[in-house]
């Protein structure tokens, strides 16, 4: 089944406590991205990939970072989250010459105390 | 500063009306524009998408109209059902080839309710 898995899918963490997500997606897609959703203002893109070890900027990238080492995976790095990042994030994938038909991921809600 | 304003915030239709969700963007950059469709606990999922030379395109009962010159596009929801009723965001992106390309931009989303 062609699908975007992200993990975990919930997460309690404390300020300052390094933490990963993961993202892989089996669609041998070139184009990947994070957005976070916070309510009232829609998915907000964080960072993006248009392919294995070139990542830039979205349009709220501080406090996070990503590296893309292999096509299948994005893993987003918060080196020491704070609570300003409590949020629903979602990966997203697809070819690099669709990039605006993105496969999404079912979401990981991280709450940072 | 906010390069994709989507309105209503919310939307109330009863069975069978029209829905109608508008979107405006200001980046003359921005070349493909589609609308998500997302369910509570779910990710957003593509629901039908537009390039700027195009001023009208229809799926089954969607259809998403684009007014280029104004900068400015809405999806139309006919004969709107119950399982309609769900977030909807409309998006603005950067192809491929462009500068900045992969680049995009979302509405806040409009939360729509179809009453039975």
């Amino acid at each position: 089944e062609a699908q975007v898995t992200q993990n975990p899918r919930y997460l309690i963490t404390v300020t300052g406590k390094k933490l990963t997500v993961t993202c892989s997606q089996n669609m041998n897609h070139e184009y990947m991205s994070w957005y976070r959703q916070d309510p009232g203002l829609g998915l907000r893109q964080i960072y993006y990939s248009m392919n294995v070890e070139v990542t830039d900027k979205g349009d709220v990238p501080e406090g996070y970072k990503v590296s893309r080492k292999e096509k299948r995976n994005f893993p987003l790095i918060l080196e020491s989250p704070s609570p300003n990042q409590t949020s629903l994030y979602f990966c997203a994938s697809s070819f690099r010459r669709e990039t605006g038909e993105q496969y999404f991921g079912p979401g990981t809600r991280l709450t940072v105390t | 500063q906010q390069q994709v304003k989507q309105s209503p915030q919310s939307l109330i239709v009863q069975k069978g009306g029209i829905s109608i969700i508008n979107c405006a963007y200001e980046n003359t950059a921005f070349d493909y524009f589609p609308w998500y469709q997302q369910f509570p606990g779910k990710g957003p999922a593509l629901l039908i998408a537009i390039r700027p030379d195009v001023s009208e395109k229809k799926e089954g009962r969607f259809t998403i109209s684009f007014n280029k010159s104004a900068k400015q596009f809405s999806l139309h929801i006919m004969d709107s059902q119950p399982g309609d009723s769900a977030t909807y965001f409309c998006a603005a992106s950067i192809t491929w080839g462009r500068t900045n390309a992969g680049k995009s931009t979302f509405g806040d989303g409009t939360t729509l309710t179809v009453k039975p």
